[in-house]
């Protein structure tokens, strides 16, 4: 059974520190890994989604790497600004029809 | 652009009572879900849809009823409210090729039963 894990479940850093959220799976065989952010009473925005053959996306401040041999995603912010505050979320597709998600961990950057 | 399109915000229901959770969406997505998100236990996917007239289980339907009838609907209805369904329930949808089309939600709909 696949078992996605975030840690830290929460992290605050200063305005302007570069930051990395991690991202563990225990079953390698999958298809893809989406990052998603969750603002507070709000449903989840797709922010990078790497295929199981790449190694990583990029989207403005962001990037998302995969290791799928060693079971692992990262998600590097640049820059962080206050309103990068949210809760950032990780999901994996297997073979199955849904898709795995972590607990998420919730950041916070400070002015 | 209006994406996926949930209703109602919230709803409180009282034990036994049966209700529908509605989610449209306009991006012409063949694949639907609904997950619930509870604290500590994170999204659980309830049934999905690859299409107009199909349906599955997910990880935890019991106590829910989905169909889909046309490509933009996947309502979800609740048979018999309990309290243990006191939760956020999230629509979600992706195109077709859905092991690399990245997933849509909706905004939610708070439920609380008591």
């Amino acid at each position: 059974k696949q078992e996605v894990t975030q840690i830290p479940a929460a992290l605050s850093v200063p305005e302007g520190e570069n930051l990395v959220l991690n991202c563990s799976f225990t079953d390698s065989a999958i298809y893809n890994l989406q990052w998603f952010r969750q603002d507070p009473g709000k449903g989840l925005t797709s922010l990078l989604l790497i295929q199981s053959s790449q190694r990583e996306q990029t989207s403005g401040r962001l990037n998302a790497s995969l290791d799928k041999s060693s079971g692992r995603s990262t998600l590097y912010i640049a820059a962080s600004q206050p309103g990068d505050s949210a809760t950032y979320l990780c999901a994996v597709k297997g073979g199955s029809e849904k898709l795995v998600f972590g607990k998420g961990t919730k950041l916070t950057v400070n002015p | 652009n209006a994406g996926v399109t949930q209703t109602p915000k919230f709803q409180v229901l009282k034990t036994g009572q049966s209700m529908t959770l509605q989610c449209a969406q306009d991006m012409n997505h063949e694949y639907m879900s609904w997950y619930r998100q509870d604290p500590g236990m994170g999204l659980r996917l309830i049934h999905y849809s690859v299409g107009a007239g199909i349906t599955d289980q997910g990880e935890v339907p019991n106590g829910y009823n989905v169909s889909r009838s046309t490509t933009e609907d996947f309502p979800l209805r609740l048979l018999s409210a309990a309290p243990s369904q006191t939760s956020v329930y999230f629509c979600a949808s992706s195109g077709l090729d859905r092991n690399n089309s990245p997933l849509h939600f909706g905004n939610g709909t708070r439920l609380t039963v008591t």
